[in-house]
């Protein structure tokens, strides 16, 4: 079955570095999403991207799928403490929507 | 809108016990899905259904049950409970298509079953 990694798994930095996390599919996917997660919480859609290539911005945030569709990559440049989470990358199959296993982010101020 | 909510917040059950996580949503989304989050799992499929009367199994379907007499409720039915299911469970809700599929996720129910 279809299959969602994200790497790494954890990423510890310093406030005011940049971070990326990365998202492979086994299989090609019609749209990506994107979600954070902070401790204790919910996960909260960020963003979701349809087209191959396509790059979007969110303030600090970049994010961008693949020119085949089956990756695609976080950056977050100038780390917050505000950014502390977990993110996770999710790609349809079918009726479902199936979640990468996250990479969870702690920044140290 | 209330969104996605879930009752209990916090639960403990003794191995064996059974009880029904519930799980509604007001904003009239055709697909609703249950997940379980266990510590560096990330989140997993349990079931799913895409309308009312219709479900399917997701990843980790085992001891759990579910049914979808409405479209707003999505009760959660743990049969006989095991240290194995400890872990968080969330509800989510989606409406239909490419640009609609955003997941609106509920505040979770952590279970502990000793």
């Amino acid at each position: 079955g279809q299959q969602v990694m994200q790497i790494p798994q954890y990423q510890h930095v310093q406030e005011g570095e940049d971070f990326t996390t990365y998202c492979n599919s086994s299989t090609t996917l019609s749209n990506i999403q994107w979600y954070k997660q902070r401790p204790g919480g919910h996960p909260v859609f960020l963003i979701q991207l349809v087209k191959s290539g396509e790059v979007k911005k969110q303030k600090r945030l970049t994010f961008q799928f693949g020119e085949a569709k089956k990756n695609s990559s976080l950056h977050i440049t100038a780390t917050q403490t505000t950014d502390v989470g977990t993110y996770f990358c999710a790609g349809p199959n079918t009726d479902k929507l199936i979640f990468g296993t996250g990479t969870r982010l702690q920044v140290f101020p | 809108n209330a969104g996605v909510t879930q009752t209990p917040k916090f639960q403990v059950l003794k191995t064996g016990q059974s009880m029904t996580l519930q799980c509604a949503q007001d904003m009239n989304h055709e697909y609703m899905s249950w997940y379980r989050q266990d510590p560096g799992m990330g989140l997993r499929l349990i079931h799913y259904s895409v309308g009312a009367g219709i479900t399917d199994q997701g990843e980790v379907p085992n001891g759990y049950n579910v049914s979808r007499s409405t479209t707003e409720d999505f009760p959660l039915r743990l049969l006989s409970a095991a240290p194995s299911q400890t872990s968080v469970y969330f509800c989510a809700s989606r409406g239909r298509g490419l640009l609609t599929d955003t997941q609106y996720f509920g505040p979770g129910t952590r279970l502990t079953v000793l």
